[in-house]
């Protein structure tokens, strides 16, 4: 199946420091979406991404939807200790085609 | 309002045992899926269904059926559990082909030994 690279798999960062990850697939996709996931809960969405070169940010989150489809990335700014958790970064094929990368394990120390 | 609702929240099961998970939401979603989450994977579907009364495979819909006789309801069977069933199991509903934002529910963990 199509794959989506997401990287980096972890982070280890001090409290106040920015973060970026991102996701690159051979594959175009028609949207991308950001999910965070915390320990016994599913997944919840973040940032949504429907357009190629759309840049849409959600309070300390920024998110932008690359010129070539393939590709996405996510920035936190300012990380606070709440933020720890698994990233995912989802693009979607087709209609119900929802392809998800392997996640980034963020972790903040205060 | 629960949004989706998973259960049971873990099962362990022998090899070759039987087991249904149910999903339920209460937001009047059409889509449904179910989805299996892997140690150092992304998650992977498994089925979906668009409507009441319809399905459709996912990526990996070995070894699973599932039936949609509810708007509402949405259940993953495995016939004949194996050890590769091993995972966390996820539901997620979105409430039209014009919104990709899923919801998901907080997960089953299943152990088959």
């Amino acid at each position: 199946g199509q794959q989506l690279n997401q990287s980096p798999q972890s982070m280890f960062i001090q409290e106040g420091e920015d973060v970026s990850m991102n996701c690159t697939s051979s594959s175009i996709f028609n949207t991308w979406l950001w999910y965070k996931q915390d320990p016994g809960e599913g997944p919840v969405l973040l940032i949504a991404l429907y357009k190629a070169g759309e840049l849409t940010s959600n309070g300390r989150l920024t998110a932008q939807f690359g010129i070539t489809r393939k590709d996405s990335f996510l920035n936190i700014s300012a990380s606070i200790p709440s933020d720890v958790g698994i990233y995912f970064c989802a693009g979607q094929l087709g209609n119900n085609d929802m392809r998800f990368g392997a996640g980034t394990r963020l972790t903040v120390k205060p | 309002n629960a949004g989706v609702t998973q259960t049971p929240k873990f099962r362990v099961l022998k090899t070759g045992q039987s087991m249904t998970l149910l999903c339920a939401q209460d937001m009047n979603h059409e889509y449904m899926y179910w989805y299996r989450q892997d140690p150092g994977m992304g998650l992977r579907l498994i089925h979906y269904s668009v409507g009441e009364g319809t399905t459709a495979k996912g990526e990996v819909p070995d070894g699973y059926n599932v039936s949609r006789l509810k708007k509402q309801n949405f259940l993953l069977g495995l016939e004949s559990a194996a050890p590769s069933q091993t995972s966390v199991y996820f539901c997620a509903s979105r409430e039209s082909s014009a919104n990709y934002g899923y919801t998901f529910g907080s997960g089953t963990r299943l152990t088959v030994v």
